[in-house]
């Protein structure tokens, strides 16, 4: 597609169990993050890949959270044992990234989550 | 680390009046500033941005100019419009960073 695509758009679970939320990048693109939208806390940044280097993983909030992309394009980020604190807009975004330049960020309209 | 912050909204203007939502920044070196916006039922996308000292961005009538001086990037508008309705986020990227580090954001309402 024309955009950053991410699935499911709206996901209601309980307390305890896992979830897995998806992305799908624009093509080309080499550089994919996960961001977290809480209420009245911004965007707080979970976990950056590039290429093939080694992921960014320093925002992530607990061992719970996971975060794959397979074959340099799609993303699934998993949180396991989910918790009603987990609750929040799941936005992925991509970009082609240079090494002189970050390039601009394109995001999805993101995955809203409900633990309950 | 490096960390932004903006103005706490919600911002209510009138159509046509001037805006101004402030930003300030910390971070080492010289990092690239940027404004977002998202706008109801859309996501995130790029507004402006400036990537040195001095540099001014500019885009549907915003503008920003990058103050090293007062690690500031305040965003202005000279003449709202009730299409400018939205949240505004400012960000930074650092000098050897890697992820874009957002603002809490700033609710901004133009009431015609």
């Amino acid at each position: 597609g024309a955009g950053v695509s991410q699935s499911p758009s709206n996901k209601v679970t309980e307390k305890g169990k896992d979830v897995e939320l998806r992305c799908d990048p624009i093509s080309g693109h080499t550089a994919l993050y996960w961001y977290r939208q809480s209420l009245g806390q911004g965007l707080e940044f979970l976990i950056y890949f590039q290429g093939n280097s080694a992921p960014d993983k320093s925002g992530l909030p607990s061992d719970r959270f996971s975060a794959e992309r397979t074959g340099g394009s799609v993303s699934t980020l998993t949180i396991q044992r989910t918790q009603q604190e987990d609750s929040a807009v799941y936005l992925c975004a991509s970009s082609f990234r240079t090494s002189g330049s970050v390039g601009e960020l394109f995001f999805g309209e993101g995955s809203r989550l409900t633990v309950l | 680390g490096n960390s932004v912050t903006q103005m706490e909204g919600p911002v209510t203007l009138s159509e046509e009046a001037f805006l101004t939502i402030n930003c300030t920044y910390t971070a080492t070196g010289y990092p690239s500033l940027f404004w977002y916006v998202q706008y109801p039922g859309e996501g995130l996308q790029l507004l402006l941005k400036a990537t040195k000292a001095d540099d001014k961005g500019s885009n549907k009538g915003f503008e920003a100019t990058y103050r090293k001086e007062t690690t500031s990037f305040h965003l202005e508008k000279g003449s709202v419009q009730v299409s400018d309705s939205a949240v505004y986020f400012c960000a930074l990227i650092g000098q050897a960073g890697t992820a874009l580090i957002f603002g809490k954001g700033t609710t901004l309402s133009v009431s015609s």
